[in-house]
């Protein structure tokens, strides 16, 4: 079956802009985590999802960052007011639940802020 | 707090031998999941390897074993018979209910260069 998906793969924006980053998790996983990856700090978790519902949104770096997910399936991560400390690549994974599950990861998308 | 150390930024092989990369942890939960990540140059990240804290025989899959200890908090993964395809960076992370949502923690990661 399908992977998880993620869109777009790379992202060039100005820094004070908004972007929207998408994530199609695998049918059927009710579990769905958006993951930073920057040279500076490794791999920081950001949100998770299960369902529709973000319990803890502690993770997030700032205000200017939010997601949300619908119907169970896709989700969007927004950053507005980009900023260069933005720069990274954001991952996606979902799992079957949330628990020891395996996490399956999206190709990820590349942001550069210039 | 979790923690997840890699103390081997990069490790080189050669193509056929064993290589075995290192990872300790810090947690206070005894339920727990151990993952090894592969994330190629591509930027996928795939598993290579899960191991459940309560099991005390080693996780192995084809080529890529673990050495799970767990009282002194180590898990090392083995692989052997190293291949071109083995080059990548490579994750040891941590799962356990004290995670949001049983978010992965992952350390920083050993670049593996396989060389011919």
């Amino acid at each position: 079956g399908a992977g998880v998906s993620q869109s777009p793969s790379n992202k060039v924006t100005e820094k004070g802009k908004d972007v929207e980053l998408r994530c199609d998790p695998i049918s059927g996983h009710t579990a769905l985590y958006w993951y930073r990856q920057s040279l500076g700090q490794g791999l920081e978790f950001l949100i998770y999802f299960q369902g529709n519902s973000a319990p803890d949104k502690s993770g997030l770096p700032s205000d200017r960052f939010s997601a949300e997910r619908t119907g169970g399936s896709v989700s969007t991560l927004t950053i507005q007011r980009t900023q260069q400390e933005d720069s990274a690549v954001y991952l996606c994974a979902s799992s079957l639940d949330a628990g020891g599950y395996e996490q399956y990861f999206g190709p990820g998308t590349r942001l550069t802020v210039t | 707090a979790q923690t997840v150390t890699q103390s081997q930024p990069e490790m080189s092989v050669q193509e056929a031998e064993t290589v075995t990369l290192s990872c300790t942890y810090d947690t206070s939960e005894n339920n727990y999941y151990l993952f090894w990540y592969k994330q190629p140059p591509s930027r996928q990240m795939i598993l290579v390897i899960r191991q459940e804290a309560y099991k005390q025989q080693n996780a192995t899959e084809n080529r890529f074993s673990v050495n799970f200890q767990k009282a002194a908090k180590s898990f090392s993964l083995k692989i052997s018979d190293s291949q071109l395809g083995d080059t990548a960076m490579y994750f040891c992370a941590l799962v356990s209910n004290s995670n949001s949502g049983y978010a992965l923690n992952f350390g920083k990661g050993t670049s593996l260069l396989v060389t011919p």
